[in-house]
């Protein structure tokens, strides 16, 4: 029973193609995250939604557009892939309020642009 | 074995010791912290969480510190397991939001 569930867990295309990276939660939380982890494993935060709504949307590049079908669903697409592109990706989710509580964390989408 | 600070990506210790990993923290308002263990080809995972009001809190063979006036939070490891072997992550969040921020993360390798 995988609590936040990314797939694929590995994607490898070429550059200029378009991409979808899907993640869902059973954890019953209303707000989800997507993180950008780079070859030196730093990890920063691309975007978040709660409730289906953009709460969080750091400089990114607008060739990553988040979408949020229901609150256990937090797809990322991928417009013309560059190079740079090419790191792991990963999905979270939590519930938002008061006192604050830890995200948890999926396995991670590899993405390897050729 | 310790690392200090941000500038120190690797920890190697014997297995049996203690193992101190170290996150300095950049935002004051920031009132919850967690600790994350990573391991190879998976999510990070969470280990200990501690909020402002705190500045220990023990679980099961880890303790983490936090110093608010010098903006650093500690994990100490006690007797280090190779199964502890990962990359660790501290991450500050500030109040009323979830808005998590990640330290840039310690190796921790634990020699049998």
């Amino acid at each position: 029973d995988t609590a936040v569930s990314q797939t694929p867990k590995y994607l490898v295309t070429q550059m200029g193609n378009d991409k979808s990276i899907k993640c869902e939660q059973n954890l019953g939380h209303d707000t989800m995250y997507w993180y950008k982890q780079d070859s030196k494993k730093f990890l920063k935060i691309m975007f978040s939604y709660n409730n289906k709504e953009l709460i969080i949307n750091e400089t990114v590049p607008n060739r990553f557009s988040p979408k949020s079908p229901d609150k256990a669903h937090l797809n990322l697409h991928i417009n013309s892939l560059e190079l740079g592109d090419s790191a792991v990706y990963f999905c979270a989710s939590s519930q938002m309020g008061l006192p604050n509580q830890p995200q948890h964390f999926g396995d991670g989408t590899r993405l390897s642009i050729l | 074995g310790e690392s200090v600070g941000l500038h120190l990506p690797t920890l190697s210790v014997q297995e049996g010791d203690n193992s101190i990993i170290n996150c300095a923290y950049s935002n004051s308002a920031s009132d919850y912290f967690i600790w994350y263990k990573q391991e190879s080809g998976k999510g990070p995972q969470f280990i200990i969480d501690i909020r402002s009001n705190m500045d220990k809190r023990q679980g099961q063979r880890v303790t983490v510190l936090l110093n608010k006036t010098v903006k650093h939070l500690s994990l100490q490891i006690a007797a280090t397991q190779p199964g502890d072997s990962a990359v660790y992550f501290c991450a500050e969040t500030p109040p009323s939001n979830n808005d998590m921020r990640f330290g840039a993360g310690t190796r921790l390798t634990v020699k049998p």
